[in-house]
């Protein structure tokens, strides 16, 4: 499977600030995924990022809160914009592709903490 | 209706137990399940795909029984480091993305 690696692997913010979270996989995949897992929750998928496009939101996800961008096959970013304490989860991005299109693989993830 | 759904546990059990779970899911049209594995503070990770006719991997075996919307996992002679959270995942058959239980805790004791 593919070696993902995400940066920051935790910070602390302060409200209203913005955060950009990277994901890098060592080989070409397909697809790339964000997801948010709040404490004690199962994960969330916030969107899929389309390469060289405009990414895919899901219900009650909206670009303007958190940017997306894939530039290419290996790389993309999440931000979360403006930040309130409810931003404070753990940030997840996860890659399919290789070997098939239905196994997600995910990243280390982001520990956000907003105070 | 959730889309998937776990006993969220938590199952308690010796080591060289026996332990299984169970989850449900929704839409009868999903094509694709899996389980993952997730410890504490750390991302998931696949433990198996689960097919049509059950698999098992070394001391692990999953079942799916597509009647009745549920998935297996029967872990057998638990070992301590079997403590973790199991998600129960399925793809969505309209769109391939995965939806997620909100998982079955084990923990094993010696």
């Amino acid at each position: 499977s593919a070696v993902i690696s995400q940066k920051p692997s935790r910070d602390i913010c302060q409200r209203g600030t913005s955060l950009t979270i990277q994901c890098q996989v060592d080989s070409q995949v397909t697809m790339m995924f964000w997801y948010r897992q709040q404490p004690g929750q199962s994960l969330t998928l916030i969107a899929t990022a389309n390469q060289g496009s405009e990414a895919t939101y899901e219900s009650g996800f909206v670009i303007d809160k958190f940017p997306i961008s894939r530039p290419n096959l290996t790389f993309s970013t999440l931000t979360v914009s403006n930040m309130s304490p409810e931003d404070s989860s753990i940030y997840l991005c996860s890659v399919s592709g290789t070997p098939s299109t239905d196994t997600q693989y995910f990243g280390p993830g982001t520990r956000l903490t907003v105070l | 209706r959730k889309e998937v759904e776990q006993d969220p546990g938590p199952f308690n059990v010796p080591e060289g137990a026996t332990v299984a779970f169970n989850c449900t899911y929704s839409n009868s049209a999903s094509q694709s399940f899996f389980w993952y594995r997730q410890d504490c503070r750390k991302e998931p990770k696949l433990l198996m795909s689960v097919y049509s006719s059950g698999n098992e991997d070394g001391r692990f075996t999953a079942q799916l029984n597509r009647a009745s919307q549920y998935i297996s996992l029967l872990i057998r002679d638990s070992k301590l480091s079997d403590s973790a959270t199991y998600l129960c995942v399925v793809l969505r058959s309209n769109d391939y993305k995965l939806s997620f239980g909100a998982g079955t805790t084990v923990t094993v004791r010696a």
